[in-house]
């Protein structure tokens, strides 16, 4: 089975320009999360998607918005851009939110520079 | 803002010895505490979810331990290899908050 994939695995783009990433969860995954991960840092949690219904948001502006698809795929989009903004992009997948936990699925990451 | 501490930042240790690192978490609102392993240029690898206040999990070589009521886990590397080597990640549930992760080197 496939794993987590996500697209593009690198970007460059320039300040105030806008960014999509795209994540394909594991088959069978309904619940995707979005984090990113500055380095010498956790990763910091983004969203929380699940039946294609927000389940969560971390502590990121507004230009910071998600969606699910039917098919539980989902994109990140970044409006905007800021320097501070470039990082490692992670998805990662899980069955559902609800209890019991299970493990969660990342995928290889998006890095995106902002120049 | 939940606080999520790992420690010891760094670690090397020779091949063939054991070694342990510990996370802290808020005591209050427990939900379960995750770890990963987070090897250079790979996706971090789900090692355990664990959910109860003592629970034991183990993977090979690798085992964790919880204690919910003071609010921290340890991992334990039996005789390390050089294959250990990666950064040792926690998170907290839910909404996962992540430490910043031990990074393991092991000495041939």
């Amino acid at each position: 089975d496939a794993g987590v994939t996500q697209s593009p695995t690198h970007l460059i783009k320039t300040r105030g320009q806008h960014v999509t990433l795209r994540c394909s969860p594991i088959s069978g995954h309904k619940s995707v999360s979005w984090y990113q991960q500055v380095l010498g840092q956790g990763p910091q949690f983004i969203f929380q998607y699940y039946e294609k219904e927000e389940r969560g948001r971390g502590n990121f502006p507004d230009r910071f918005s998600a969606r699910q698809f039917p098919n539980y795929s989902s994109e990140l989009n970044v409006n905007a851009l800021l320097l501070g903004d470039s990082a490692l992009y992670l998805c990662a997948s899980r069955p559902g939110p609800q209890v019991p936990y299970t493990l969660q699925y990342f995928g290889p990451g998006t890095r995106l520079t902002v120049t | 803002i939940l606080n999520v501490e790992q420690s010891p930042q760094s670690l090397h240790v020779q091949e063939g010895d054991s070694t342990n690192f510990t996370c802290s978490f808020p005591s209050s609102n427990f939900y379960a505490l995750h770890w990963y392993r987070w090897e250079t240029a790979k996706s971090p690898e789900a090692l355990f979810v664990m959910t109860l206040n003592g629970d034991e999990k183990k993977k090979g070589r690798i085992s964790a331990t919880l204690n919910t009521k003071e609010g921290y886990s340890y991992l334990y590397i039996k005789g390390s290899q050089p294959e250990d080597s990666a950064t040792y990640l926690c998170a907290f549930e839910e909404k996962l908050t992540f430490g910043t992760g031990t990074r393991l080197t092991i000495i041939p």
